[in-house]
């Protein structure tokens, strides 16, 4: 069954450095997701991203944040300058269609020391 | 997108049904019901989703209340795997967007 892959699965970076989390599509797929979890909390929705364009951003995706379709299979996330409460587990989804149930990654856990 | 309500925490033991309650009171027609969960901070995994009647598949059957106002998700045999968090969401079907929004969900304790 097509799953929705994510690297690392780990990340432990400094505080204002870069980091860029990876994700493969279920390969069909067009539109693509990115959520977050600060530990011990909810799910939250960063991004949504169809035809190269973000579609929809919460107000946690602000200019540090991007999103990225390099090739026709990688979807990143882009964070600029990590700062501590950056640290959280970060989840992709996929879905076929608009609206059609999204699957999501395994998740990337991201440590910002 | 409909608020929802599910109790925080639930137990059941193993071979039996579990069944989680979802209150979507102010659900409306065009809103899907969907339940996913959540196995100790792995990704979400999708389970079901329906949007009036009831819908059975490998994992779960989902009942839908005819009022559309609750629902329940039936686990028919539950598993030590089961042990996860469950979440109940409603999204509408239009194009207000296609975010998933996330409550707190039911901490599923399959206990042996």
């Amino acid at each position: 069954e097509p799953e929705v892959t994510q690297t690392p699965s780990h990340q432990v970076t400094q505080m204002g450095q870069e980091v860029i989390l990876r994700c493969v599509p279920i390969s069909n797929h067009l539109y693509f997701y990115w959520y977050r979890q600060i530990l011990g909390q909810k799910v939250e929705f960063l991004v949504s991203f169809y035809n190269n364009e973000i579609s929809e951003k919460s107000e946690i995706f602000d200019d540090q944040f991007s999103v990225e379709r390099p090739d026709g299979s990688n979807f990143t996330l882009k964070i600029r300058s990590t700062k501590l409460e950056d640290s959280a587990m970060y989840f992709c989804a996929s879905s076929a269609e608009y609206q059609e149930t999204q699957y999501f990654g395994p998740g990337t856990r991201l440590l910002v020391l | 997108d409909a608020k929802t309500t599910q109790p925080p925490s639930m137990d059941c033991a193993e071979g039996r049904a579990a069944n989680l309650p979802c209150n979507h009171s102010t659900i409306s027609g065009n809103e899907y019901v969907y339940w996913y969960r959540q196995i100790h901070s792995q990704g979400p995994q999708y389970i079901i989703h329906g949007l009036k009647n009831n819908e059975t598949n490998e994992m779960a059957s989902l009942i839908i209340t005819e009022d559309r106002k609750s629902s329940t998700l039936i686990l028919p045999h539950a598993t030590l795997r089961d042990t996860a968090v469950y979440y109940c969401i409603v999204r509408v079907d239009n194009n207000a967007g296609n975010m998933l929004t996330f409550g707190g969900g039911t901490r599923l304790m399959v206990k042996p």
